[in-house]
């Protein structure tokens, strides 16, 4: 079992849709959750990322974290074409390093 | 701007001839790390470097080495390239030793061919 897991998806939804982007997580030592979205061909870029339990916001994104189960979400209001991407979770890791570990990341499509 | 960069963007190489992938940012960030992604397996961290000097390997260092002379540069040296490191390299810098807000370099595609 990987240590933090995402439906692969595509996920594909219509402009306007609220998203809904997931991922669950094995190790309870993980303090910070960060969410990622990558475009094709390009690098990782950080949305937002969040500390310990609760709810962030940051205009139309909202990542909620669950730690009790071990669980986060991120969630996309009023979906654009311009969110069609691939989005990734990461957690850094209660180590000498602190070594980021990544989900697989989700590809969402949202269309037109 | 803000950024982390990488050269080159793209590199065709063959087996066994020694290259170098230069990271650099301009963030005063202590943290560089360099991660691979691979379809089916994701990202996966190579080497990291909290601070100048001070570098250790990741998940999977095998075939790479890296140096951190400078706190803006962190070079991904492979001594001797093989045909399974053809693959998507990533540099990332962070602010803390906590390595949280990472920034990423756009990415060089690397063959070997």
């Amino acid at each position: 079992q990987k240590e933090v897991e995402q439906d692969p998806g595509p996920l594909s939804v219509p402009e306007g849709a609220i998203v809904s982007l997931n991922c669950t997580y094995s190790n309870s030592a993980f303090q910070y959750f960060m969410w990622y979205r990558q475009y094709s061909r390009k690098g990782p870029e950080l949305l937002m990322y969040t500390y310990s339990s609760g709810n962030k916001e940051d205009g139309r994104f909202t990542a909620q974290v669950d730690k009790s189960s071990k669980y986060i979400s991120l969630f996309i209001r009023d979906s654009q074409p311009s969110d069609s991407a691939t989005y990734l979770c990461a957690m850094p890791g209660n180590n000498a390093g602190n070594m980021l570990t990544f989900g697989g990341g989700t590809r969402l499509m949202v269309k037109p | 701007e803000a950024q982390v960069t990488q050269n080159p963007r793209y590199l065709i190489t063959v087996t066994g001839k020694k290259l170098t992938v230069t990271c650099s940012q301009n963030m005063n960030h202590e943290y560089m790390s360099w991660y691979r992604q691979d379809p089916g397996l994701g990202l996966r961290q190579i080497y990291y470097s909290m601070n100048v000097e001070v570098t250790d390997k990741g998940d999977v260092p095998e075939g790479y080495k890296v140096s951190r002379k400078e706190k803006r540069n962190f070079p991904l040296i492979l001594e001797s390239p093989s045909p399974n490191q053809t693959s998507l390299y990533f540099c990332a810098s962070s602010f803390g030793r906590a390595n949280t807000e990472a920034f990423f370099g756009q990415g060089t595609r690397l063959t070997v061919v």
